[in-house]
C-alpha cells in the first residue's frame, strides 16, 4: 500500500540559507500535518492543513511558512534557517475524521541539518 | 500547551520478558493513542483508544485509557527483539484539535 512520502529525506543548509520540504500524503488523504521532531524529543506540531486550508497552527515560527496545493500534497517553506532548525521534519497524512481520532500515518521524515 | 508524562523514559529487559509503561496528563483526554518508532523512522500507530476504561489488545500489546481520561497504559507481553524502539503515547485533549506527544519511552531488548 502506498505510504506518505517525503522529500528529500536528507538536506544540509547553511545558516540563513532557506529549504524547503514536500509531503505527497496517502492517496485520498485530505489531511496534511507537519510534525519536527529535535534529537531526543518527541514530534512537536508544527501546522496542518485540511482540502487545502490550513485547519490547526502549532509551534511554527513565523519564518517557516507551509501549503496544501490542489493535489493534496504539502510543502514546508523554512528561511533564515537558524542551527536549531536541525531536526528531524515529519509530515503526516489522515482521511477526515480520522485525523480527528489520531490515526495518523507518518513518513519516514526528512532530517534537515543546518551548518 | 498540554503536557504528557511518560514513563519509564527508558527500560532495558531481557527477551521474553513483559514491558509496561505508562502515561499521565493533568488534563483530560478525548484520545489516546500509542506509537512505535523506530531510529530514522516515523511513527507507526500501534493501538488508539477513543472511551474511558477501554481496553484493547493488538496482537501482544494491550493498551487502556484510564476511566479519569487522564491517563492511559501499554504492556506488552513476551518482548522481542523487534520490539526494541521508542514507544510514545499521543492524545487529543479536551477542545485541542492537535495530536500531543508524550515524551517516548525507549524500549531496549537483550536477546
Amino acid at each position: 500500500a502506498a505510504g506518505v512520502i517525503q522529500s528529500p529525506r536528507h538536506l544540509i543548509k547553511e545558516k540563513r540559507e532557506t529549504a524547503t520540504l514536500k509531503c505527497y500524503p496517502i492517496p485520498r488523504h485530505d489531511t496534511v500535518y507537519w510534525y519536527q521532531q529535535g534529537p531526543g524529543q518527541d514530534p512537536q506540531f508544527l501546522i496542518s492543513f485540511y482540502e487545502k486550508m490550513q485547519s490547526d497552527k502549532g509551534s511554527i515560527p513565523d519564518r517557516f511558512s507551509a501549503q496544501q496545493f490542489s493535489d493534496y500534497h504539502s510543502e514546508l517553506n523554512m528561511s533564515s534557517l537558524e542551527l536549531g532548525d536541525s531536526a528531524l521534519y515529519f509530515c503526516a497524512s489522515s482521511l477526515g475524521d480520522k485525523g480527528r481520532l489520531g490515526e495518523l500515518f507518518f513518513g519516514e521524515g526528512s532530517r534537515l541539518t543546518v551548518l | 500547551g498540554q503536557q504528557l508524562n511518560q514513563s519509564p523514559q527508558s527500560m532495558f529487559i531481557q527477551e521474553g520478558e513483559d514491558v509496561s509503561m505508562n502515561c499521565t496528563s493533568s488534563s483530560i483526554f478525548n484520545t489516546w493513542l500509542w506509537y512505535k518508532q523506530d531510529p530514522g523512522e516515523g511513527p507507526v500507530l500501534l493501538i488508539a483508544l477513543y472511551k474511558a476504561g477501554e481496553l484493547t489488545s493488538n496482537g501482544r500489546l494491550t493498551a487502556q485509557f484510564g476511566i479519569t481520561r487522564k491517563d492511559s497504559f501499554l504492556n506488552i507481553s513476551a518482548s522481542i527483539p523487534s520490539d526494541v524502539g521508542i514507544y510514545f503515547c499521543a492524545g487529543h485533549p479536551v477542545g485541542g484539535n492537535m495530536l500531543t506527544f508524550g515524551g517516548g519511552t525507549r524500549l531496549m531488548v537483550k536477546p
